[in-house]
């Protein structure tokens, strides 16, 4: 069982826009602005998307954009685009510790 | 480029130990603080462990499966982070990752190295 909860799966058609949501606790999201999320290919390396819950490194479309109100936290990926299909996993500092979501599916229809 | 490579993953038998290495370049790696991240087959991103840098006293933590049986180190003369793993059980096999840490996230992640635990 993961730290934070993500739903399984979710989908959108090309051009929609989708939000996968990370719902956590106190010790984690809610009480820290460390919240970051990572994109994953099938066979490759999880890459960062977002980190310090807004923020996208250099080379990230401004499609994808993230939020938190309380101890959750959001991703939305607007414009959605065929290679945007792919695993999401959300993460939170957690003190001496780092907590991942558990992961969504994401299919573009 | 920042580049991170893994290795020393294989087939080991339950109670087995196994080492893997993580060679770094393209950032100052005595800099970094430095993670372990694992992926069990089919299933999602487990955080392992990380350590500090060396002027932050090199301290080091432990994910609760692993505290105890798994120590991280490394040797910032050769840009290199380490991954001991001792007494392995058939739970821990997984895909092996290291990557780099800061306030929480981890920016740059090596392909991964895979330990098969299995009798």
């Amino acid at each position: 069982q993961s730290a934070l909860t993500q739903p399984p799966s979710a989908s959108g058609s090309p051009g929609q826009s989708v939000t996968i949501s990370c719902t956590g606790t106190s010790s984690d999201i809610g009480g820290y602005n460390y919240v970051s999320w990572y994109q994953q290919h099938p066979g490759k390396a999880p890459k960062l998307m977002i980190y310090e819950v807004t923020k996208r490194p250099s080379g990230v479309p401004d499609r994808f954009s993230g939020s938190k109100s309380g101890n959750t936290a959001s991703l939305t990926v607007s414009g959605l685009q065929a290679e945007d299909e792919a695993d999401y996993y959300c993460s939170s500092y957690a003190g001496r510790s780092v907590v991942f979501g558990g992961g969504t599916k994401l299919a573009v229809l | 480029e920042v580049q991170l490579v893994e290795s020393g993953g294989g087939l080991v038998k339950p109670g087995g130990s196994l080492r893997l290495s993580c060679e770094a370049s393209g950032f100052t790696f005595n800099q970094a603080w430095m993670t372990w991240v694992r992926q069990a087959p089919g299933k999602g991103l487990e955080w392992v462990g990380r350590i500090y840098i060396q002027s932050d006293g090199g301290a080091t933590d432990y994910a609760a499966p692993v505290k105890g049986r798994f120590t991280i180190s490394r040797d910032d003369s050769k840009n290199t982070l380490y991954l001991q793993m001792n007494s392995l059980q058939t739970e821990d096999t997984a895909v092996y990752y290291c990557t780099t840490y800061l306030r929480g996230y981890l920016e740059y992640w090596g392909h991964g190295t895979l330990v098969t635990v299995s009798p």
